[in-house]
């Protein structure tokens, strides 16, 4: 009954590669979020969508492309991996009308090598 | 702009209390939120208050905020070694997507 779970939890991977992230929530949410944690601990926003729409973009590469086939998934594609990709990877949901609390799946582990 | 600052590194006994400190730029911020990281695991949300409110208290939590000079706490009575982590500081502003901003986080070392 995990309320956002993202997979893969860790990830390895060569550079150059091209790789995805998943991640559901089941808490009927309309908002959902990709945040990148660096190895200094420092957290950022990536992206947001309100039902399925792109609301924040930030300062990002264009090798991320967040996907949102519906409310519920918000996935992210990264091409062409570089070493700095290395992070961790949060994805975040809330409800936008409801005081704007704002839950955190358990991150995912990415190393490019 | 967006900055929100805490500082780096508090140790703490266990029993005693713990207040982390966290200042934030942002009048317009809407709400501000403890977040609490232990080693390997994700963001677990703590509590949260809203910019219209000066204090929350939820069981050994209590969280304070001075809007006038932008300053927010969070209090953590009778601290326990499972209360070790990193504990980040973030603001939201609805009219910004309500996107988070975070501080760069309060290592907490509690010791026996």
């Amino acid at each position: 009954d995990t309320a956002v779970s993202q997979t893969p939890k860790y990830l390895v991977t060569q550079m150059g590669n091209d790789k995805s992230i998943k991640c559901e929530q089941n808490l009927g949410h309309d908002t959902m979020y990709w945040y990148k944690q660096d190895s200094k601990k420092f957290l950022k926003i990536m992206f947001s969508y309100n039902n399925k729409e792109l609301i924040i973009n930030e300062t990002v590469p264009n090798r991320f492309s967040p996907k949102s086939p519906d409310k519920a998934h918000l996935n992210l594609h990264i091409n062409s991996l570089e070493l700095g990709d290395s992070a961790v990877y949060f994805c975040a949901s809330s409800q936008r009308s409801a005081g704007n609390t704002i839950y955190f799946g358990e991150g995912s582990w990415l190393t490019v090598v | 702009g967006e900055d929100v600052e805490q500082s780096l590194f508090l140790s703490v006994r266990e029993g005693d209390s713990s207040v982390i400190n966290c200042t934030y730029t942002d009048s317009s911020s809407t709400y501000l939120y403890w977040y609490k990281q232990e080693p390997g695991a994700g963001l677990q949300l703590l509590t949260y208050i809203f910019s219209n409110m000066d204090m929350k208290q939820d069981q050994r939590l209590t969280v304070l905020l001075n809007k006038k000079d932008k300053h927010l706490s969070l209090r953590i009575a009778d601290t326990q070694t499972g209360d070790s982590a990193i504990y980040f500081c973030a603001e939201s502003m609805t009219a910004a997507g309500n996107k988070l901003t975070f501080g760069g986080g309060t290592r907490v070392l509690v010791k026996p």
